[in-house]
C-alpha cells in the first residue's frame, strides 16, 4: 500500500524559478490537500480540492497555484518562488462521508534561495 | 470558524512517566477529533482517533479522553518510550464533509 506519494522529497530553487510538487494517492479518495509546515507554525492549508474538478483556497494560498488532474492526481505550482516559500510542504487526501482522519505523504523540502 | 489550541507546545517528560497533552475546540458542532503523531522527517500519522459520542478511548499505551461540555480533549501517553519522541497534532473536525481543523502541535521529547 503506497498510500499518498510525493516527489520530489528535496528540492532547492532559485528566486523567480517555477516548479510543480506532485501528489498521488491511491486509495480512491476524494478528497485532496495540500499544506505547508513552518518551524513553529504548525500546519498551514494552502489549497484543497473536495472533489475532481473542484479546487478551493486555504488561508495561505498566495504564490501558489494548484490543479486536480484526476482523482488520483493534486499538484502544487509555484510560478515565481520566492525566499518566504521555503518550507515543507505535505500532501494528504481522506474519503468524505466516513470519519477517519486525513492520510499524509512524507513530504517534500524545499529551499528557495 | 473552528479553532484548536494546544498546550503545552513543548513537553519533556522521563522513560517510562505519563505523558499529557491537552486540547480545546471552539465549535461545539466538532464531533471528531483524530490525533497525530509527526517523527522527524516524516508526514502526520493518525495514531487515535474518537467521536463525540464516546467519553474516553484506549490502544496500548495511549488515550484519548473528551469533555464535550468543556469543548476539551485530551491525549494521555503512559509508560513513554524514547519512539514516543514526536510532534503531537490533536484536530476537531464538525462532519465527515468538513476539512480538519489542527492545532499548533506539542513537541515531545522522552529523555532515556
Amino acid at each position: 500500500n503506497a498510500g499518498v506519494t510525493q516527489t520530489p522529497k528535496f528540492q532547492v530553487l532559485k528566486t523567480g524559478q517555477s516548479m510543480t510538487l506532485q501528489c498521488a494517492q491511491d486509495m480512491n479518495h476524494n478528497s485532496m490537500y495540500w499544506y505547508r509546515q513552518d518551524p513553529g507554525m504548525g500546519l498551514r492549508l494552502i489549497y484543497y480540492s473536495a472533489s475532481e474538478g473542484t479546487t478551493d483556497k486555504g488561508e495561505v494560498p498566495n504564490g501558489y497555484n494548484v490543479s486536480r488532474l484526476n482523482k488520483r492526481e493534486f499538484s502544487l505550482r509555484l510560478e515565481s518562488a520566492a525566499p518566504s516559500q521555503t518550507s515543507v510542504y505535505f500532501c494528504a487526501s481522506s474519503d468524505e462521508g466516513i470519519y477517519r482522519g486525513y492520510t499524509f505523504g512524507s513530504g517534500t523540502r524545499l529551499t528557495v534561495v | 470558524g473552528e479553532n484548536v489550541e494546544q498546550h503545552p507546545s513543548t513537553l519533556s517528560v522521563q522513560e517510562g512517566d505519563s505523558a499529557v497533552i491537552k486540547c480545546t475546540y471552539s465549535d461545539s458542532a466538532s464531533n471528531y477529533f483524530p490525533w497525530y503523531k509527526q517523527e522527524l522527517g516524516k508526514g502526520p500519522q493518525l495514531i487515535i482517533d474518537i467521536r463525540s459520542n464516546v467519553g474516553e478511548k484506549k490502544d496500548q499505551r495511549i488515550a484519548v479522553t473528551l469533555n464535550k461540555t468543556a469543548k476539551h480533549f485530551s491525549l494521555h501517553i503512559t509508560e513513554t518510550q524514547p519512539e514516543d519522541s514526536a510532534v503531537y497534532f490533536c484536530a476537531a473536525r464538525k462532519t465527515s464533509y468538513d476539512k480538519v481543523i489542527f492545532g499548533p502541535g506539542t513537541s515531545l521529547s522522552v529523555i532515556p
